[in-house]
């Protein structure tokens, strides 16, 4: 069955470091990619997508994510984190063809001052 | 603005009684959504719309209906909502499959 996996729960960083948040998906062919971030009291917003062309994609908020075919992982990443990126942040994949919306089940960032 | 817009945000219920929860986008968009999100578990989809009459179940269907009248609507009814109901939902829209959501910001209930 198709699946998609976040591997971490929670991620701690300080303010001004890197961030880089892990996302495996588990489908044959290559599905559109999504991250999503959504923060305390919120809905969801995207962040960035991936359709095809080039693996790398740059998102809103100073977001980026690589997608990675041979590793089937799509690792969102950010040079230098604020505080207010602090938020729970999900991955999604949609097969292709269908409407069919996979997500992850979240990865919770703490951002410390 | 684009949006999408659930109401209400916040809904206390008795077990058995029968509620909607509203669902709203103003973006002529064709597909729509509805998600649960429970702590650990992620989203996870009830019913999904591809246009106007027409409705599919998700992975979670159990003790939920939708219906789609209207483009711009698509109510979650909960005819006899039992405790384990109890989450936070969502409704979302989407112009196509590789497009992204817009997501509204949630109705909290709790099944009592």
């Amino acid at each position: 069955a198709q699946s998609v996996t976040q591997p971490d729960i929670h991620i701690t960083v300080s303010e001004g470091a890197s961030l880089e948040l892990r996302c495996n998906y588990s489908y044959g062919a290559t599905p559109y990619l999504f991250w999503y971030v959504q923060s305390p009291g919120q809905g969801l917003q995207l962040l960035l997508k991936y359709f095809s062309g080039d693996t790398l994609v740059q998102g809103i908020k100073g977001f980026e994510a690589e997608f990675k075919r041979s590793q089937s992982s799509f690792n969102l990443r950010k040079p230098s984190v604020h505080w207010s990126d602090a938020a729970e942040y999900f991955c999604a994949v949609v097969i292709r063809g269908t409407y069919k919306y996979i997500f992850g089940t979240g990865t919770r960032l703490k951002v410390l001052a | 603005e684009a949006q999408v817009t659930q109401n209400p945000r916040y809904l206390i219920t008795v077990t058995g009684k029968k509620l909607t929860v509203t669902c709203s986008q103003n973006m002529n968009h064709e597909y729509m959504s509805w998600y649960r999100q429970d702590p650990g578990l992620g989203l996870r989809q009830i019913y999904y719309s591809m246009n106007v009459e027409v409705t599919d179940k998700g992975d979670v269907p159990e003790g939920y209906k939708v219906s789609r009248k209207e483009k711009r609507n698509f109510p979650l009814i909960l005819e006899s909502p039992s405790p384990n109901q109890t989450s936070l939902y969502f409704c979302a829209s989407s112009v196509g499959q590789g497009s992204g959501y817009t997501f509204g910001s949630g109705t909290r209930l709790t099944v009592v």
